[in-house]
């Protein structure tokens, strides 16, 4: 069964230092999105993307933050300059469409941790 | 802004019977309902979704029923198995004039299903 794919597990940073948090979407899917979880927290929407733009973004998403589509596999998010309060499960997803099967299809997260 | 509430952080049923979480949410545009489960260290998986011109859905040994005029819905387990232990979602995507759809989460139901 395909699946998204999200590389590294686990990443750790110094903060003011630049990360960028890999996905491989599933193949078939057109739209692709970022969520993160801080611990004991809800996960939150970043930030969707379709026909290489962004669709939606939250007000989490700031300048900080960009997201790309580098090739036709790869969907990739980077945070230009850490905080302390960037450290979070950062879980990418992916859906065929957004009409009537809007069902998101995660990965299995990168943990990031600001030191 | 908790626009999407589980007010039940756990539940434990007994393995055999149902289990039932619950859901609340106050957005009048959320028109498009599903829930996740996660287990600890993997990213949400989906399991079963519903439109808002629907008021059940069934796959398998999971059912999920929306009360539009209460902004409720339900997923019902049953039977309940000791595999079924895990963080439940409950997440709620609105309609909207844009392509890609976030999705907004509640905190979240640890269920435990004891043998």
């Amino acid at each position: 069964e395909p699946e998204v794919t999200q590389t590294p597990s686990h990443q750790v940073t110094q903060m003011g230092q630049e990360v960028i948090l890999r996905c491989v979407p599933i193949s078939n899917h057109l739209y692709f999105y970022w969520y993160r979880q801080i611990l004991g927290q809800k996960v939150e929407f970043l930030v969707s993307f379709y026909n290489n733009e962004i669709s939606e973004k939250s007000e989490i998403f700031d300048d900080q933050f960009s997201v790309e589509r580098p090739d036709g596999s790869n969907f990739t998010l980077k945070i230009r300059s850490t905080k302390l309060e960037d450290s979070a499960m950062y879980f990418c997803a992916s859906s065929h469409q957004a009409g009537a099967l809007r069902e998101q299809y995660f990965g299995p997260g990168t943990r990031l941790t600001v030191t | 802004d908790q626009q999407v509430k589980q007010n039940s952080p756990s539940l434990s049923v007994q393995e055999g019977r149902i289990s039932i979480l619950n859901c609340d949410y106050t957005n009048s545009m959320f028109d498009y309902f599903l829930w996740y489960k996660k287990y600890p260290a993997e990213g949400p998986t989906f399991l079963i979704s519903i439109s808002s011109i629907k008021d059940k859905n069934e796959d398998g040994r999971f059912t999920v029923f929306l009360n539009k005029s209460a902004k409720h819905l339900s997923l019902h387990i049953v039977p309940s198995q000791p595999g079924d232990s895990a963080v439940y979602f409950c997440a709620a995507s609105p309609l909207s004039s844009g392509s890609a759809r976030q999705l907004t989460f509640g905190s979240g139901t640890q269920l435990t299903v004891l043998p």
